[in-house]
C-alpha cells in the first residue's frame, strides 16, 4: 500500500513565522504536490514537483515555496505566515504512467494549520 | 480552461438506500480522465473510482458506479446499499490525458449517511 505521511496533523503558528511542511512518500513516486483545502473552495493547487529539484507553480503560489532534495520528500515552506494561510494543508503523490497520463494521487492525512 | 462542477454542496440518505452525486466538468479535449475521490472526517483522501475518457464502459467498484455521458459531460457517482462509512466529503476530479500534470478539483459534496 502506498503511504504518504505529513509531518503534522495540527499546527499553530504566529503572523511572520517561517512554517516548514513535510511530506514523505514510500512508493518511489516520481510526482508530488502540495495542495490547499479550504471550505466551499474544493482542492487548489499551490505547487507540484515531478522531479528531484524540479517544481511548478500551481493555482496559489503566492506566498509560499518548496523544496525537493529527495524523490521521496516534499516539503511546503510558509515564508512568512499569514492570518490568511489558516488552510488545510495536504500532500499527494502519484507514478507516471507516461504519456497516457491520468495517475490517480494518492494522498496524505493533511495538516491542520491555524496562523494566529 | 477546465473547469469541474459540483452542484450539491450537502446531501443525506439512510443507511441502505442508494444516493447519486452529481458532476459535470467543460472540456473541448477529447483525451481525459476523471475521478472521484473519498474524505472521510479527519481521514486521508482516498479514490473512489476512475474514469477514461475513451473507455464507453462505465467504471465500477463495488457498491460505487458511475454514470458518464461523454457528450453532456456528466460523471456522476452511484452509491448503492449507503453504509454509515459512507461518511464523507466526494470529489471530483479531472485531468487532460496528456501534456498536463494539473488535476482539477471540484469544491466537494459533504454526504452524510443517517442511521
Amino acid at each position: 500500500d502506498v503511504k504518504v505521511t505529513q509531518s503534522s496533523r495540527y499546527l499553530v503558528k504566529r503572523t511572520g513565522e517561517k512554517v516548514f511542511l513535510e511530506c514523505v512518500q514510500d512508493m518511489d513516486h516520481e510526482n508530488m504536490f502540495w495542495y490547499r483545502q479550504d471550505p466551499g473552495l474544493g482542492l487548489r493547487l499551490i505547487y507540484f514537483s515531478y522531479d528531484v529539484k524540479m517544481k511548478e507553480k500551481g493555482d496559489i503560489p503566492e506566498g509560499y515555496s518548496v523544496s525537493r532534495e529527495k524523490k521521496e520528500r516534499f516539503s511546503l515552506i510558509l515564508e512568512s505566515a499569514s492570518t490568511n494561510q489558516t488552510s488545510m494543508y495536504l500532500c499527494a503523490s502519484s507514478f507516471v504512467l507516461g504519456a497516457g497520463g491520468g495517475e490517480t494521487q494518492y494522498f496524505g492525512p493533511g495538516t491542520r494549520l491555524l496562523v494566529l | 480552461a477546465q473547469t469541474v462542477t459540483q452542484s450539491q454542496p450537502e446531501m443525506s440518505v439512510q443507511e441502505a438506500e442508494t444516493v447519486t452525486l452529481s458532476c459535470t466538468y467543460d472540456t473541448s479535449e477529447n483525451n481525459y480522465y476523471l475521478f472521484w475521490y473519498k474524505q472521510p472526517p479527519s481521514r486521508q483522501m482516498i479514490l473512489v473510482i476512475r474514469q477514461e475518457a475513451y473507455k464507453q464502459q462505465n467504471a465500477t467498484e463495488n457498491r460505487f458506479s458511475v454514470n458518464f455521458q461523454k457528450a453532456a459531460k456528466s460523471f456522476s457517482l452511484k452509491i448503492s446499499d449507503s453504509q454509515l462509512g459512507d461518511t464523507a466529503m466526494y470529489f471530483c476530479a479531472f485531468i487532460l490525458g496528456e501534456g498536463t500534470y494539473k488535476y482539477i478539483f471540484g469544491t466537494g459534496t459533504r454526504l452524510k449517511v443517517l442511521a
